[in-house]
């Protein structure tokens, strides 16, 4: 299976803060990538898919970018409601989930 | 809009099996692709199994535990998960995948206990 990294594992940032979650897949995933938000006792919430393509109704400070194995998710402004464990997956080979980054409150 | 439930047991026996159901309102299971996802207490997200049109791949660490079927009348998939022990101990989620997009729905969960 394809190996997916994410960096930060844990962020701490306050409201309004730009924030950047790095995502690194250990082989080329062809685009095929997306990003989850997760609250406690959620299911997971489809955020951005094929890399970039903000999924209908998603905030448009939410972003995705990168290529090949590397892949950024960022919030321009954070905003109350974004605290929250985001998770990238890669569904061009079977599909993984990166471990979490969890963003938290400063 | 499609919309999906999970049903099964909550606590279950080590070494028993576990079945799991999925059922779908508004959607059909021959296209898309169709999942099992698991969420241990505290931990990531985990593929347990994917089936598309008829086919069905495996997480490869279920090491063949798993099965994953749809009924005929296209409204519901099921998980079995044989030799179970505390690791199986998770959240399980049923999910939606549209082709080239991500899993955009998801049921709300089923908590399974492995415990005797």
């Amino acid at each position: 299976d394809i190996q997916m990294t994410q960096s930060p594992s844990t962020l701490s940032a306050s409201i309004g803060d730009r924030v950047t979650i790095t995502c690194r897949a250990s082989q080329i995933v062809n685009n095929w990538l997306a990003w989850y938000q997760q609250k406690p006792g959620k299911a997971p919430k489809l955020l951005i898919y094929k890399v970039s393509t903000l999924e209908s109704g998603v905030p448009s400070r939410f972003s995705g970018s990168g290529s090949g194995t590397e892949f950024t998710l960022t919030i321009t402004s954070l905003q109350p409601d974004d605290f929250a464990t985001y998770y990238c997956q890669q569904y061009d080979n079977n599909w993984t989930f990166g471990q979490g980054t969890k963003v938290e409150i400063k | 809009q499609v919309q999906l439930q999970e049903s099964g047991p909550g606590l279950v026996k080590p070494s028993e099996t576990l079945s799991l159901t999925c059922s779908v309102s508004g959607g059909s299971l021959s296209n898309d692709y169709w999942a099992w996802i698991r969420q241990p207490p505290g931990k990531g997200l985990e593929r347990v199994a994917i089936y598309d049109a008829g086919r069905v791949t495996y997480n490869p660490s279920l090491r063949g535990r798993a099965t994953m079927s749809a009924d005929t009348s296209g409204t519901q998939f099921s998980l079995r998960l044989t030799s179970l022990t505390a690791a199986d101990t998770a959240v399980y989620y049923c999910a939606r995948h549209v082709y080239g997009r991500g899993m955009a729905v998801w049921g709300q969960g089923t908590t399974v206990t492995v415990s005797s």
